[in-house]
């Protein structure tokens, strides 16, 4: 059972660079979430998707970018990274948005140089 | 504006002994809670839900949930050092309030041997 798989799982980029991540999810789960996690801040919700064909901005959504591209993925962009996008990035995924709890990828390790 | 508070920590406890874990939270129409366990560098794992007023045990481990206070609190009996992580404490958003899950920034727990 994969669960919720998310790439890479470590990426160093250069101001300026962008990129995307990653998340895909073999649960049959209806929503999906980014958050970044960072030393004392604890996670912070960038964007969710609640179900397939929506997206929603979370408490920290400026600078990125998301995708719902089917019932499985849920991709992260980040369009022109700046080091304070320096951080860890989870991708969660889960039945319902409210009631069910979350499930959490492995985490992608994002350097800005 | 919706709150998870947790005390930081770090909460140190000897081998055997009970930890006590707790969470309050802003929010009277939340109505699903969890808890979860980040081991360092790891990402959450999730280890307890509870939705109704009470106790809810699952072996060393038992939730507590009493609305009316509006708390939330996690039992490690019998705490080994395998038990020393961050504990996250999340509180779903009332079904009509647009939004997920809202983390606390965890309680970094430390067992010694």
């Amino acid at each position: 059972n994969a669960g919720v798989t998310q790439t890479p799982k470590f990426q160093v980029l250069k101001t300026g660079q962008s990129m995307t991540l990653q998340c895909a999810q073999d649960m049959n789960h209806n929503s999906m979430y980014w958050y970044r996690q960072d030393p004392g801040m604890g996670l912070r919700l960038i964007y969710y998707s609640a179900s397939e064909g929506t997206t929603d901005k979370g408490e920290v959504p400026n600078g990125y970018n998301v995708s719902r591209l089917n019932k499985r993925e849920f991709s992260l962009r980040l369009e022109s990274a700046a080091p304070s996008q320096t951080s860890v990035y989870f991708c969660a995924s889960s039945a319902d948005r409210v009631y069910q709890p979350q499930h959490f990828g492995d985490g992608t390790r994002l350097s800005i140089l | 504006q919706k709150e998870v508070e947790q005390n930081s920590g770090p909460l140190s406890v000897p081998e055997g002994a009970i930890a006590s874990l707790n969470c309050t939270y802003s929010d009277r129409g939340s109505q699903s809670f969890f808890w979860y366990r980040q081991y360092s560098g790891k990402s959450p794992e999730l280890i307890m839900f509870i939705y109704s007023n009470g106790d809810k045990e699952d072996g060393r481990f038992t939730a507590q949930l009493n609305k009316a206070s509006q708390y939330v609190s996690l039992l490690i009996r019998d705490s080994q050092p395998s038990d020393s992580a961050t504990y996250l404490c999340a509180v779903s958003p009332p079904n009509q309030a647009g939004t997920a899950l809202i983390f606390g920034k965890g309680t970094t727990l430390s067992v010694s041997s």
